[in-house]
């Protein structure tokens, strides 16, 4: 079945350093592509999708291409900042399916 | 505002009882869903529900209940039988025409403590 790999974490950055978290999948046909955060305490909030293969979605200097031919959807900042310490979640839609299925979760901590 | 409101934030249980969790949204979503998050476990899908009086199980639907009889309310009943129900919850919902281009709209969740 369809499927979200993320890399695990939890991911210890300095401020204005560089972030991938890496993400591959698994699925049939052409799922849609997310990127959630979830700052502590709180629910998932959306950051960034994509649609279709070689979209760019992109939002808070986040970024992240829908690449097909590795099945990957790499989270990517140029520097980050403290306030980014959060949970990030991979996931896809499929279409045959419309639910969302999730990764297990990349743990941030960017410290000053 | 339009969105998902989850109450309580904090919720405490004792063992052998029942407990129920509100989800109601306005935002004029067909589907909706429950989740369960433990640590570093990712987000497990409970049950989905896509039109009134409707609803599916998902992946850990054991010793949990549901219910749709409005659009706008999925409550989840967490009943004595789930064997380790401390979790975070987390309710979602979606425009079943609109979820490849907007995903889910998530609560802010509910902590459950068995004590």
């Amino acid at each position: 079945g369809d499927s979200v790999t993320q890399m695990e974490g939890p991911v210890t950055l300095s401020e204005e350093a560089c972030l991938t978290i890496n993400c591959t999948y698994t699925a049939t046909g052409y799922p849609s592509l997310f990127w959630y955060v979830q700052y502590p305490g709180e629910g998932l909030q959306l950051l960034l999708k994509a649609t279709k293969a070689d979209d760019k979605g992109s939002n808070k200097g986040f970024e992240a291409t829908y690449r097909k031919e590795t099945t990957s959807f790499h989270l990517e900042k140029g520097s980050v900042q403290v306030s980014d310490s959060a949970v990030y979640f991979c996931a896809l839609l499929s279409g045959g399916y419309n639910k969302l299925i999730f990764g297990a979760g990349t743990r941030l901590a960017v410290h000053p | 505002d339009g969105g998902i409101t989850q109450s309580p934030k904090y919720l405490f249980r004792k063992e052998g009882q029942n407990v129920t969790l509100s989800c109601e949204q306005n935002l004029n979503h067909d589907a909706m869903y429950w989740y369960r998050q433990d640590p570093g476990q990712g987000l497990r899908l409970i049950y989905y529900s896509q039109i009134v009086n409707d609803f599916q199980k998902g992946d850990i639907a054991e010793g949990y209940s549901v219910s749709r009889e409005k659009k706008e309310s999925f409550p989840l009943t967490v009943t004595s039988a789930q064997k380790n129900p401390t979790a975070f919850y987390l309710c979602a919902s979606s425009r079943r025409d609109r979820e490849k281009e907007h995903g889910y709209t998530f609560g802010s969740g509910t902590r459950l403590t068995v004590v």
